[in-house]
Formats: structure tokens, sequence, C-alpha cells
């Protein structure tokens, strides 16, 4: 079963614009991972943050968690056309990430 | 430095096959989780190698089965299979001593007729 649900399901937007992905969470985590999967392959580890953590950039990525709502963003700043690729949050459960807990994915459309 | 390899890319089988994926982690990873991702869904975990043992399952009924060599590799295999196993297999390699962020190869694509 899935833990993390994102939203929205796709999004379309113009190159230079942000993007903002959510993701909610049902269980309490250790950790909370962003991946980027193009067409449908393997997939790419973007930003990872912990449970006692709030807020995490890497280049124009932005990531949030709030814990007490079980949810958190990413945001894409200043999108270009090479960022359209399906965006997954996974969760890590408390105590050792043996397994990860992918939800369903934003589609993400950059469009030139 | 190669990353996780994953063969083959396509296979195509029939129901009631049986079929065996493999995979080579990242250089200096000794953790080998397997997730199967059906069309339009996030990855489902199936099981995790480390020392050569299983060392969590997820929700996969026992046609299900793993193996992880000495160096580290590893094998999927798949008994009986059935039209919904169709689905991308994703090998994801990490070390244990950090074992947060996951390195995932690109994938088998597996076709069930």
């Amino acid at each position: 079963s899935q833990q993390g649900e994102e939203d929205p399901q796709a999004l379309s937007i113009q190159e230079g614009e942000n993007a903002t992905m959510n993701c909610s969470y049902k269980t309490s985590i250790n950790n909370l991972q962003w991946y980027r999967q193009n067409s449908g392959r393997g997939l790419v580890h973007l930003i990872l943050i912990r449970s006692n953590e709030r807020e995490k950039h890497s280049g124009r990525l932005r990531v949030t968690l709030d814990t007490s709502k079980k949810s958190s963003s990413l945001l894409i700043t200043a999108s270009r056309a090479a960022d359209t690729a399906s965006y997954f949050c996974a969760t890590g459960a408390p105590g050792g990430s043996e397994k990860l807990v992918f939800g369903k994915g934003t589609k993400l459309t950059v469009n030139p | 430095d190669a990353g996780v390899t994953q063969s083959p890319t396509h296979l195509i089988k029939t129901r009631g096959q049986q079929v065996t994926l493999r995979c080579s982690p990242k250089s200096g990873h000794d953790t080998v989780s397997w997730y199967q991702q059906a069309l339009g869904q996030g990855p489902q975990f199936i099981f995790q190698y480390y020392e050569e043992e299983e060392r969590q399952r997820g929700n996969f009924p026992d046609r299900f089965s793993g193996h992880q060599f000495p160096n580290y590799s590893s094998e999927l295999n798949v008994n009986a299979l059935l039209l919904g196993d169709s689905a991308l297999y994703l090998c994801a390699s990490s070390y244990a001593r950090t074992n947060e962020k996951l390195f995932f190869g690109s994938g088998t694509q597996l076709s069930v007729l």
C-alpha cells in the first residue's frame, strides 16, 4: 500500500515558473525523501529531510516538512524543460529505513 | 564509477513461467532492495538483502524470492507468473551504515502475456 499521497497528480507550467508539489503521509517517519523519474525508468534521489528538520535547500529545490500535519512540499524554482518528469515522495520508518514507502507521484510538465 | 546495473532491460514471458532478474549494486554498496512499479503507480517494496540474507519483506507472495551473492549482486525470481506481475522492476542499492538514500538502476520492464 502507498504511504504518501502526492498532490497534484499532474502539473503543467511554463519554463521559468515555480512548481510546487505536496506530499501527505500517514504514519511516523524517520525521514522523507523526494525522487525524480524520467520516462518510467530509474529514480534519482533529489533531497532528504529528517523528521527533526523543517526546511532544506539544494540548488533550485526547497523542501519543507511539517510532522504535525504529516505533510511535505517540494518547490522547484525557475523551472526548466529538463525538469519534466514524475516526482515521488518516499518515507522511511523510525528505527531504520530498511524500506521506503513511495507515493503515487506528481507528473510535472514544463513547457518551453 | 558504475552505478546500479540491471539486466535484462526488457523481458516478455507467458503466464505460468518463471523469470530471473539481475542487479549489480553501485560500487561500495552492500545492500540491495527490489521494488515493483506498476504503470502509473509509485514503486512498491518487495524485499531487501544485506549480508546475503533477506532483511525485510514487503507485502508480496512467496512466488517472489531473491538472493544476494558474496559480491553483493542480487537476483529477483518470480515463479508462476501472473498477468498482474507485468511491471517495471527496480533494483536499488545503498550502504548499510548510511542506509537512507537509495541509488536506483534503470529497471527491467517485464511483460506477462
